[in-house]
């Protein structure tokens, strides 16, 4: 167990809908990271929060958005869903804020229908 | 643009036959390199940071070493539970902050 923890574990929505990922870091832990898993593209960056602020981004549509709240757990906005947009969803957080060693959570699995 | 290329995509080893891993990079402003492990439908647990050519650091049946353009990831007298996905990941300089690249990884399939 990373200490990480995400929610929800399954997500089931049609196109055109909007979801809300939530993570919780590590105890400590000051950095969020969120990471698309998909079969053809491999784990891709999508964002980094550090103490509430953007830090740094990856390859995150405008239809995404993230943000990171005071308690430092963070939540991954995806809007107008696409059917190409199905993956698994990881959250991984770090204690500074450079990306060395992190840790993952479980993932959350989004099917797209 | 950073590229990471991890080799073979797949890997089929007989208990106890010892293999290599690669994971080849082009990459400008290399910050450190790291391997990670991944089991079917979990996140990736991290296994090894690297940091300049030369550097080798291990864990139990896992040695991991680095040069200039490449890394190596060797497991000797692999057992069945070595079995997972390992990725290769790079960070880099990305103007102003960090960024870390992952490679598509290397699916090991360890047979009793």
């Amino acid at each position: 167990d990373s200490g990480v923890t995400q929610t929800p574990k399954h997500l089931i929505t049609a196109t055109g809908q909007r979801v809300t990922l939530r993570c919780s870091p590590r105890s400590g832990d000051l950095s969020v990271y969120w990471y698309q898993q998909s079969l053809d593209q491999g784990l891709q960056f999508l964002i980094q929060y550090y103490n509430g602020e953007e830090r740094a981004k990856g390859n995150i549509l405008e239809r995404f958005s993230a943000q990171q709240f005071p308690d430092l757990h963070s939540e991954l906005n995806l809007s107008s869903l696409e059917l190409g947009d199905s993956a698994l969803y990881f959250c991984a957080s770090s204690v500074g804020s450079l990306p060395n060693e992190q840790f993952f959570g479980p993932g959350t699995r989004l099917t797209v229908l | 643009e950073d590229q990471v290329t991890q080799s073979p995509e797949a890997l089929r080893l007989q208990e106890g036959e010892s293999s290599s891993l690669n994971c080849s990079y082009t990459v400008s402003g290399l910050r450190g390199l790291f391997w990670y492990r991944q089991d079917p439908g979990k996140g990736p647990e991290f296994l090894f940071t690297l940091y300049s050519a030369g550097e080798e650091k291990e864990k139990e049946r896992l040695k991991a070493t680095l040069t200039k353009k490449e890394s190596f990831l060797h497991i000797t007298a692999p057992k069945p539970e070595d079995s997972a996905t390992y990725l290769c990941a790079v960070q880099v300089d990305a103007g102003g902050y960090q960024k870390v690249t992952f490679g598509t990884g290397t699916k090991l399939q360890v047979i009793p």
